[in-house]
């Protein structure tokens, strides 16, 4: 069972286009982190989002973290050919230090 | 600097071997967690270690087990290898078990059980 559901599971879109990709759970992270993997590559943190209701900007991309700290989305403005790769979320919860992660959702942008 | 080094980037073993992996953490960082990673899904946790003492374990059977160095190198071992092991095995290490600490990510060893 994820902890952290991710959604979609794929997502195919055009060069140019908008999108948003989802990381929700019932349970409360006192942080959460975005990353993005290549094939053949470890995972690249891309953000940390600790506050609820905190929004981090890294240029097109836009990281959002819920009120109340249960869910987070990611949102892709005019996509480019070298956003496609695997895109994770994790959360650490309040009690341990581990990182629950996601099952990541595969973004592949098309020129 | 270095970043995280993994080695060997590619195994094959048979059922039933067993395995060692290693992992060389940036420098000055403390703390070495492991991680499953079977293909199209997310990383599972399998160990943490701070200062050469386990602080975290997932939820994997005995046959996997790990260790921490004087240096803060690590090493994953599994016994008994199944068919089921096959994955990429990532290593990431952090300055410490801080919460907001992020984690840096090696390119993996990539175990193919035949």
């Amino acid at each position: 069972t994820q902890l952290l559901e991710q959604s979609p599971q794929f997502l195919s879109i055009q060069e140019g286009e908008n999108l948003t990709v989802y990381c929700n759970s019932s349970s409360v992270f006192s942080s959460l982190q975005w990353y993005r993997q290549e094939p053949g590559e470890g995972p690249v943190l891309l953000v940390t989002v600790v506050t609820g209701g905190e929004v981090k900007k890294l240029k097109r991309l836009t990281f959002q973290f819920g009120d109340a700290r249960k869910d987070s989305s990611l949102h892709i403005t005019a996509a480019q050919p070298g956003d496609t790769g695997l895109y994770l979320c994790a959360g650490r919860r309040d009690s341990n230090y581990q990182l629950i992660w996601g099952a990541g959702t595969k973004l592949i942008i098309k020129p | 600097d270095a970043g995280v080094t993994q080695s060997p980037t590619h195994l094959i073993k048979t059922r039933g071997q067993h395995v060692t992996l290693r992992c060389s953490p940036i420098s000055g960082h403390k703390s070495v967690s492991w991680y499953q990673q079977v293909l199209g899904q997310g990383p599972q946790f399998i160990f943490q270690y701070y200062e050469k003492e386990e602080r975290g374990r997932g939820n994997f059977p005995d046959r996997f087990s790990a260790r921490q160095f004087p240096n803060y190198s690590s090493e994953l071992n599994v016994n008994a290898l199944l068919l089921g092991d096959s994955a990429l095995y990532l290593c990431a290490s952090s300055l410490d078990l801080g919460g907001v600490q992020p984690q840096h990510f090696g390119d993996g060893t990539r175990l193919s059980i035949l």
